[in-house]
């Protein structure tokens, strides 16, 4: 079974603060995507890395997929109360269907 | 709407009871997924459909669990004699096909409570 462990699980800052969050496994994954999900709301995708050192960057998001295609990150800067949310990284690992990681809660505090 | 819609998008029913639950996946969109979100958790696989044809269902965690997509397009996911633990919120989502990179859209969930 491949798994994606991501941390931190929980994350309160401050407005205008950096943050980064980590998705890792011991696992190759042909691709990593990168979702946000609101409360009664599903899962958004915000970005897909497939090649292996891959930076992306999305406004303020910065997505980078590791060298051996096995984590991931997702770097925030000057975090704002709009970026509140859960961020999912999830895999797939060769097949059609996503493997998820638990998920990280970011609040942005104004 | 052009995006996935599921109903109902809430469900409470009384353990021992059936569920159907709906997916409108995406016009043209082949691929059909099934997930199950647990409270503070990430979504987990259920099943998976191209067209008509349920090609991975290894997720479905015990055999009251069910998906038809008969017609290729709308997908139903029946659970029978419900459990407590059954209680989450079920996903649908769709995507053209091409494997695990195509982006998958989600539907906005059905939440499941099982009394």
């Amino acid at each position: 079974t491949q798994l994606l462990e991501q941390s931190p699980q929980f994350l309160s800052i401050q407005e205008g603060e950096n943050l980064t969050v980590y998705c890792n496994s011991s696992s190759v994954f042909s691709s990593l995507q990168w979702y946000r999900q609101e409360p009664g709301e599903g899962p958004v995708l915000l970005v897909t890395v497939v090649t292996g050192g891959e930076v992306k960057k999305l406004k303020r998001l910065t997505f980078q997929f590791g060298d051996a295609r096995k984590d991931s990150s997702l770097h925030i800067t000057a975090a704002q109360p709009g970026d509140t949310g859960l961020y999912l990284c999830a895999g797939a690992p060769g097949a059609q269907k996503l493997v998820f990681g638990q998920g990280t809660r970011l609040t942005i505090n104004p | 709407g052009a995006g996935v819609s599921q109903s109902p998008r809430y469900k409470v029913a009384k353990r021992g009871q059936d569920v159907a639950l709906r997916c409108d996946p995406i016009s043209g969109h082949v691929s059909l997924f099934w997930y199950q979100q647990a409270l503070g958790q990430g979504p987990e696989f259920l099943t998976y459909f191209q067209n008509e044809a349920q090609l991975d269902k290894s997720g479905l965690p015990s055999d009251r669990f069910f998906a038809e997509r008969p017609e290729g397009s709308v997908s139903t996911l029946k659970i029978q004699r419900t459990q407590q633990e059954d209680s989450a919120v079920y996903l649908c989502a769709s995507s053209v096909p091409g494997g695990g990179n195509q982006p998958q859209h989600f539907g906005d969930g059905t939440r499941l409570s099982i009394l």
